[in-house]
């Protein structure tokens, strides 16, 4: 089944306590990208990559970093992460020139 | 940043009624405006999109409809009904590629019975 796979769903960390979100698509597909979804700002753009070792930043890439290794895999990795991260994260991908972004579950983190 | 400013907020439709949901861009190089539909606890899914060079796009009950001198383009999903109950946003591409995407802010749409 073609998909985006993210991991965790779920996470709860405390202030300053490196973590990092996996995320995977078995699509083959170029590009990938990190979006947050906070109430009443939508779907913010954090970091994308347009194929392996080519990232740039988003929107709001403040406190972020991102790697891409592999084709394969788009980690998003916050060094230090602060309360105001608190969100909820997409990672989507899309084959270049195509009219579809293909979005994972989701995951919630919470700063605390 | 680019944007797309989406309207209203949220939307609360009867069920057979006509849910419209709008939205702006600013920028006249933008060539692909898809509608992504989210469910809770899901990711966006598209929904349906547009190229500018139609003014009017119909899916089954979803259309877009397009104006390109106004720079706005519209969801209408005619004979709502309660399944299409999710947060709808719209959106458009930036860097020359249909998957990097801007969003606006999104729209909550409630279909009562």
């Amino acid at each position: 089944e073609a998909q985006v796979t993210q991991n965790p769903r779920y996470l709860i960390t405390v202030t300053g306590k490196k973590l990092t979100v996996t995320c995977s698509q078995n699509m083959n597909h170029e590009y990938m990208s990190w979006y947050r979804q906070d109430p009443g700002l939508g779907l913010r753009q954090i970091y994308y990559s347009m194929n392996v070792e080519v990232t740039d930043k988003g929107d709001v890439p403040e406190g972020y970093k991102v790697s891409r290794k592999e084709k394969r895999n788009f980690p998003l990795i916050l060094e230090s992460p602060s309360p105001n991260q608190t969100s909820l994260y997409f990672c989507a991908s899309s084959l270049w020139g195509s009219d579809e972004a293909f979005f994972g579950q989701g995951t919630r983190l919470t700063v605390v | 940043q680019q944007q797309v400013k989406q309207s209203p907020q949220s939307l609360i439709v009867q069920k057979g009624g006509i849910s419209i949901i709008n939205c702006a861009y600013e920028n006249t190089a933008f060539d692909y405006f898809p509608w992504y539909q989210q469910f809770p606890g899901k990711g966006p899914a598209l929904l349906i999109a547009i190229r500018p060079d139609v003014s009017e796009k119909k899916e089954g009950r979803f259309t877009i409809s397009f104006n390109k001198s106004a720079k706005q383009f519209s969801l209408h999903i005619m004979d709502s009904q309660p399944g299409d109950s999710a947060t709808y946003f719209c959106a458009a591409p930036y860097g020359g590629s249909q998957g990097n995407l801007i969003f606006g802010k999104g729209t909550k749409l409630s279909v009562k019975p």
